[in-house]
């Protein structure tokens, strides 16, 4: 059962544009979302996250939009760059639980 | 990614051998988490753990999986009698505690070829 699900598994966007990813999750219990950005070969980095308490959270070109009562949430980065070419993932956790909880990916491509 | 050190990267065992898989968490970090990907698949949670003690293994197959995360030393990842479908990259990430703050540190995985 994925409980934390990323529909689109590729995009591409021009050099400069705004890359939005987008991240649904069926589960009311979680809190706390986050989101890494993966190279192959490499393990995740943590990239931004965000708490229940808030609807937006940015760093720098990175910002996280989060929408409770949709159970939707985005990444934008703005302006996209080349090396932000990589595999992005979401991921959530409950209050009470250990475990984080992964979307499949998606895959960004900035063309220069 | 340097600061969780996984050894080795790569790994490769014939059918019904046994494979260990080691993580040495960052530097004051005592919780541990192993997650394994699938070709093609997103980080599925395997199993989180604490110094010497298992806290959640409810994502670790039944039989032949194993791990441990002892007072001294890394933590371990133990495959017995290995099969085909066990060739993945297992990811090993750190935390410094639980708690809604605390972002998942990962290495850079052991990617496991079974023969």
């Amino acid at each position: 059962d994925q409980q934390v699900k990323q529909n689109s598994p590729s995009l591409s966007v021009q050099e400069g544009r705004i890359s939005i990813l987008n991240c649904d999750y069926t589960n009311s219990m979680f809190d706390y979302f986050l989101w890494y950005k993966k190279y192959p070969a490499e393990g995740p980095t943590f990239l931004i996250s965000i708490s229940s308490i808030k609807d937006k959270n940015e760093d720098g070109r990175f910002t996280v939009f989060l929408n409770k009562s949709a159970k939707h949430l985005s990444l934008h980065i703005v302006p996209s760059q080349p090396g932000d070419s990589a595999v992005y993932f979401c991921a959530a956790r409950k209050d009470t639980g250990n475990q984080f909880y992964f979307g499949t990916g998606t895959s960004l491509t900035v063309i220069p | 990614n340097a600061g969780v050190m996984q050894n080795p990267r790569h790994l490769v065992r014939r059918r019904g051998q046994e494979a260990r898989l080691r993580c040495s968490p960052m530097k004051g970090h005592s919780h541990v988490y192993w997650y394994r990907q699938l070709p093609e698949e997103g980080l599925k949670f395997m199993v989180y753990l604490q110094k010497e003690n298992i806290i959640d293994e409810s994502g670790m197959p039944k039989e032949r999986f194993s791990a441990e995360f002892p007072k001294e030393g890394p933590s371990i990842l133990r495959i017995q009698q290995v099969v085909r479908g066990d060739s993945a990259a297992y990811f090993c990430a750190s935390s410094p505690r639980t708690g809604v703050s605390s972002p998942l540190h990962f290495g850079n995985g052991t990617r496991l070829t079974v023969t």
